[in-house]
């Protein structure tokens, strides 16, 4: 399969624990993007990279998540401390940097907090 | 920031008829609108892109209008057919730099045979 796969597809935690989260973009692709989606909404961009530096990070993101892309390939997102509010989908997407912009999402982490 | 709205959040067509999807955004700034559809329990998948340098697209029986002086753009599906039920979400980015979609809330377009 050569798009966007994510790892794991659900995560059930308990109120409190730490979520990691992984994210392998289509290979030669050097953005990747974190987005989270709840029931019946669009998905809301939480961060993104291009190659290893992250760019961007949405104000809307709290200090418990945080996001890594040490080598510029696969990327993780951490969440720490869980809150039920943290329930929902988590999608990563990847794009090229030049021309085509198109961005491919993944089948998501499904994550809920109980 | 970039906000974007999406109306209508339901549309029922009849199969065989078009159907219209409208969005208004923002900032001023940005300059790429992808239209992304997304089938239960799947993935989005982008349907269209335009970016501000163009005012309309087509792509066999879909089409995407940009009025930059209004900020609105709206998505026409032409000869609907079943296949097409699912949720469309609109998206904006570009602004200030930012690279980063902002979405519209998404329309539930429903066929109905």
């Amino acid at each position: 399969d050569t798009g966007v796969s994510q790892d794991p597809r659900h995560k059930i935690t308990k109120r409190g624990q730490n979520v990691t989260f992984r994210c392998d973009p289509i290979s030669e692709h050097n953005r990747l993007y974190w987005y989270r989606q709840t029931l019946g909404q669009g998905p809301e961009f939480l961060t993104y990279f291009q190659n290893e530096a992250q760019l961007e990070k949405s104000r809307l993101l709290s200090d418990r998540f945080s996001a890594e892309r040490p080598k510029g390939s696969f990327s993780t997102l951490e969440i720490q401390r869980t809150e039920q509010g943290d329930s929902a989908m988590y999608l990563c997407a990847s794009s090229l940097v030049v021309g085509n912009t198109e961005a491919f999402f993944g089948q998501g982490t499904r994550l809920t907090v109980v | 920031g970039e906000n974007v709205e999406q109306h209508p959040s339901t549309l029922s067509v009849q199969e065989g008829d078009s159907a219209v999807i409208k969005c208004t955004y923002s900032d001023s700034a940005s300059n790429y609108f992808p239209w992304y559809k997304q089938e239960l329990g799947k993935r989005p998948q982008l349907i269209i892109d335009i970016r501000s340098n163009v005012g309309e697209k087509k792509d066999q029986r879909i089409a995407v209008t940009l009025n930059k002086t209004a900020k609105h753009f709206s998505l026409h599906i032409t000869e609907t057919q079943p296949e097409d039920s699912a949720v469309y979400f609109c998206a904006a980015s570009g602004g200030g730099g930012a690279d980063g979609l902002t979405f519209g809330k998404g329309t539930h377009l429903i066929i109905q045979p």
